[in-house]
């Protein structure tokens, strides 16, 4: 079975600095992650997803995120922050099969500071 | 074009009665999922529908809770005599295929209130 844990229940940063939200998973089979982005009263929206292709993605609005294997990480990054970056963002698994639904993790609210 | 979406918006219903919500996903796509959203947690999964196959219902919390995807394509997720502990954000998200390879679009949820 997999499982998700995100690290960070909240993060603040400041407007220009950079941002770091951290998530490790547990995976029987070798699997996709996705990074996940909801605004205030709006979706969710999808940032990005690593399916076994290369291990550094790149995604919407400036993020990235890497999957590191050996370290069961899949950090979401980005280099300066913005006023409209802040929203909740959860990381999510899924197993090799892709035939079980995706496993969210409890999200981690990311705050911005001008 | 249209996303999903997802009705009514808002239902505030008393313990003991039984609420239907509503679905309609994105045009051609032939996976639709039900999730739980409560506050300060992560999306719950509850039901999972792909095709014309058996639905996943692993994630349904009781017998309570039930779903049906009329069509290949609308879906109702109702709630027999509900619980206080029932209200959440329900969300429904479709996508083209499984869940490993292919993005979920999400509707804005349903706000269900039980008092």
């Amino acid at each position: 079975a997999q499982s998700v844990t995100q690290l960070d229940s909240h993060v603040s940063v400041s407007e220009g600095t950079p941002v770091l939200l951290r998530c490790n998973y547990s995976s029987s089979y070798s699997p996709s992650l996705f990074w996940y982005v909801q605004h205030p009263n709006k979706g969710l929206q999808l940032l990005l997803k690593y399916t076994s292709a290369a291990t550094l993605v790149k995604g919407i609005n400036g993020f990235e995120a890497e999957f590191k294997k050996s370290e069961t990480s899949f950090h979401l990054t980005k280099p300066s922050a913005h006023m409209s970056d802040a929203a909740e963002y959860f990381c999510v698994v899924s197993d090799q099969t892709g035939n079980t639904p995706l496993v969210f993790g409890k999200g981690t609210r990311l705050s911005v500071i001008a | 074009g249209a996303g999903v979406s997802q009705s009514p918006s808002n239902k505030v219903t008393e313990k003991g009665k039984d609420v239907e919500l509503r679905c309609d996903p994105i045009s051609g796509h032939t996976a639709l999922y039900w999730y739980r959203q409560s506050l300060g947690q992560g999306l719950e999964f509850l039901i999972y529908f792909q095709g014309n196959s058996a639905p996943d219902k692993s994630g349904l919390p009781s017998d309570r809770f039930s779903a049906e995807r009329t069509g290949g394509s609308v879906s109702t997720l109702t709630i027999q005599r509900t619980q206080q502990e029932d209200s959440a954000v329900y969300l429904c998200a479709s996508s083209f295929g499984g869940p490993r390879f292919y993005e979920q679009y999400f509707g804005p949820g349903t706000r269900l209130t039980v008092t």
